[in-house]
């Protein structure tokens, strides 16, 4: 099975900052999703295929990367995107997840 | 509007049986691949189970191969989970949730609002 690993696992930051989460995954993989979840709603799929942005997401949200290394960036952190950030490879079953990123307000 | 529907979380004893639904509208169900992922207390996200558009080929986590059993009925719009010898660890909130093309590969763009699941004596 195919292991993801998160950095941060959590990280604090204020309003309009950067901020940028790494994904790594125990063997190369070509698919590579990110979701946000908040607390008592369900999962929002912000990029799909690495760098390709879902319809409806805001543009401040980047993905990148390829191989085994992937970095999500939020650029101009807004209030409603403190959350928790978690990655996922859609590459080889079992889908695995990541351990999630807490993005917790300064 | 494109919606997904859980049903059948509840409390269940250990070693017992629970079996959840997931009610698709707004889209051509029989034409998506489905998964069931899950949120324990306190743990992040579990992907569990997938099947395919036509429901020829299902994959499994780890943790649940033998004891769960995902399905679909395409003439009904609705997704199931058969859940068999249930565990404390299998407590969680179960998301349904759609695959964002036909295929696998690119992620669940539509998710259903969760079902809880507690199994505990």
């Amino acid at each position: 099975d195919i292991q993801m690993t998160q950095s941060p696992s959590s990280l604090s930051a204020s309003v309009g900052d950067r901020v940028t989460i790494t994904c790594r995954a125990s063997q190369s993989i070509r698919y590579l999703n990110w979701y946000q979840k908040k607390p008592g709603k369900a999962p929002n799929l912000l990029i799909y295929a690495a760098s390709s942005l879902q319809s409806g997401v805001p543009s401040r949200f980047s993905g990148s990367g390829s191989g085994t290394d992937f970095t999500l960036t939020i650029s101009n952190l807004q209030p409603e995107d403190f959350a928790t950030y978690y990655c996922q490879q859609t590459y080889s079953t079992p889908f695995t997840f990541g351990p999630g990123t807490k993005v917790e307000i300064k | 509007q494109v919606q997904l529907v859980e049903s059948g979380g509840g409390v269940v004893q250990p070693g017992r049986s629970l079996r959840l639904s997931c009610a698709a509208s707004g889209f051509t169900f029989s034409t998506y691949a489905m998964h069931w992922v899950r949120l324990a207390p306190g743990k992040g996200l579990e992907w569990v189970a997938l099947i395919s558009y036509d429901g020829d080929n299902k994959y499994y986590a780890d943790s649940v191969k033998g004891r769960f059993t995902i399905s679909r009925d395409n003439s009904k719009n609705t997704m199931f989970l058969q859940m068999n010898s249930l565990r404390a660890e299998d407590t969680a909130v179960y998301y349904c949730a759609k695959s964002l093309t036909g295929g696998y590969y690119h992620g669940m763009d539509v998710w259903g609002q969760g079902t809880t699941v507690t199994v505990s004596s």
